[in-house]
Order: structure tokens, then C-alpha cells, then sequence
């Protein structure tokens, strides 16, 4: 049973590179999610998106954009990455969407550090 | 303002010994609760939600609704619930977007001694 997979599961990168992580899930989920997360921070909804062909905006959506072309995938891009953007970031899904999501499934994370 | 509140960032006890996770939420309404653990190198996964009443690992968590909190309790901590809890309610989303969002915690690492 994979669930939900990430891609890459670390890398480092130079400020100002272009960078998009990957998240693919097999559940047929119909909700997906990105957070990142920073020490004392806890988790952050960065953007999400309720069902195909719909994203939005979550708390930190600043500097990054999403795109949800299909029920599966749900790519994470940073146009151009700064040292801030430096973290764990988690996807995840749930059958409902917002407001009513049940329980999230995670994937394994992607650590990103900017330098 | 801070919405959801979980007041110790690190709380460390002995095994045997009880434990209280606490959590305290900002809303008038009766949200959705739950609670998330990220054991070490493993990923987040639900610990339990408070509308199933269920009771996990031995962890229960009871909703006060006059208090606003939602604590994780389990009477004897054992060694391997070392890792990290997040409490997590469905809150409204006053930035804008969808109605609500799941709001987590800052997390409490709990670390259980032998």
C-alpha cells in the first residue's frame, strides 16, 4: 500500500532556483494538502486544494504555487527559493475536502534547505 | 492570535507514570477534534478523533467544551509513546479561502523514560 508519496526526499538548494516537489497518492483521494514544518512553528497549510482542477490558499501560501490538474498528483513549486523557505514540508490527503476533511493521511516529507 | 495552544513544548516523564498533553483552542463553536503523532522517521498518522470516542494505544482525549481544551491523556506512558503530538481542530478560517481549516498545534514532544 503506498498512500502518499513525496518526492525528492531531501535536497538542497541555491536561493533563487526554481524548485517543485512532487506528491503523488494512490487513494483516490479527493482533498490534498501542503504544509510545512519548522521547529516551535508545529504545521502550516501552505495550499491546498478541495478536488481537481481547484487549489487555495492555506496560512503561508506566499512564494509558492500549486496546481491540481488531476485527483493524484499535487506538485509544491517555489519559483524561486529563498533561505526562509528552508523546512519539512508534508502532503497529504483525505477523502473529504474542507470543511469537513476527517483524517489526513501524510506522506514522509521532503526536506528543503535553501541556502 | 494564537488558536490552538499547546502550552509545553517539551514534557518528559518516567514510564508508569501518567500523562497529560494539553491542548487549548480559541472558538465559540464545537469544532472537529483530533489529535496527530509523528513517532521518530516516521511519518504523521491520526492518533484519535473525539467524535469516534475511541481510546488508542491507551490515549483518550475528552472534549470540554466550558474550558475549551482537549487533552490528551494516558494513564501509564510507556517507552515507545516517545515522539511528537499535534492537536488539531477544525477552525474557521478567518484569512479567507475555504470556511475552515485544519489548524495544528505547535506540538508537544513527549519523551518517555525508562
Amino acid at each position: 500500500i503506498a498512500g502518499i508519496t513525496q518526492a525528492p526526499t531531501s535536497q538542497i538548494l541555491a536561493a533563487g532556483r526554481r524548485m517543485t516537489l512532487r506528491c503523488t497518492q494512490d487513494m483516490r483521494h479527493n482533498a490534498m494538502y501542503w504544509y510545512r514544518q519548522d521547529l516551535g512553528l508545529g504545521l502550516r497549510l501552505i495550499h491546498y486544494s478541495n478536488t481537481a482542477g481547484t487549489t487555495g490558499k492555506g496560512e503561508v501560501p506566499d512564494g509558492y504555487s500549486v496546481s491540481r490538474a488531476n485527483t493524484d498528483d499535487f506538485p509544491l513549486t517555489l519559483a524561486s527559493a529563498v533561505p526562509s523557505q528552508t523546512s519539512v514540508y508534508f502532503c497529504a490527503s483525505s477523502s473529504l475536502g474542507l470543511p469537513n476533511t476527517g483524517e489526513l493521511f501524510f506522506g514522509e516529507g521532503s526536506r528543503l534547505t535553501v541556502l | 492570535a494564537q488558536r490552538v495552544t499547546q502550552p509545553e513544548k517539551l514534557l518528559s516523564v518516567f514510564k508508569g507514570a501518567p500523562v497529560e498533553l494539553k491542548c487549548n483552542y480559541s472558538y465559540s463553536g464545537s469544532p472537529e477534534l483530533f489529535w496527530y503523532v509523528q513517532y521518530s522517521r516516521q511519518r504523521l498518522q491520526l492518533l484519535l478523533r473525539h467524535i469516534s470516542r475511541e481510546s488508542i494505544k491507551g490515549f483518550t482525549a475528552d472534549l470540554n467544551k466550558g474550558e475549551t481544551s482537549f487533552h490528551l491523556k494516558k494513564p501509564f506512558a510507556q517507552e515507545e509513546d516517545s515522539a511528537m503530538y499535534y492537536c488539531a481542530p477544525h477552525l474557521p478560517n478567518y484569512s479567507g479561502g475555504s470556511n475552515y481549516k485544519l489548524t495544528f498545534g505547535k506540538g508537544t514532544l513527549l519523551t518517555v523514560n525508562p
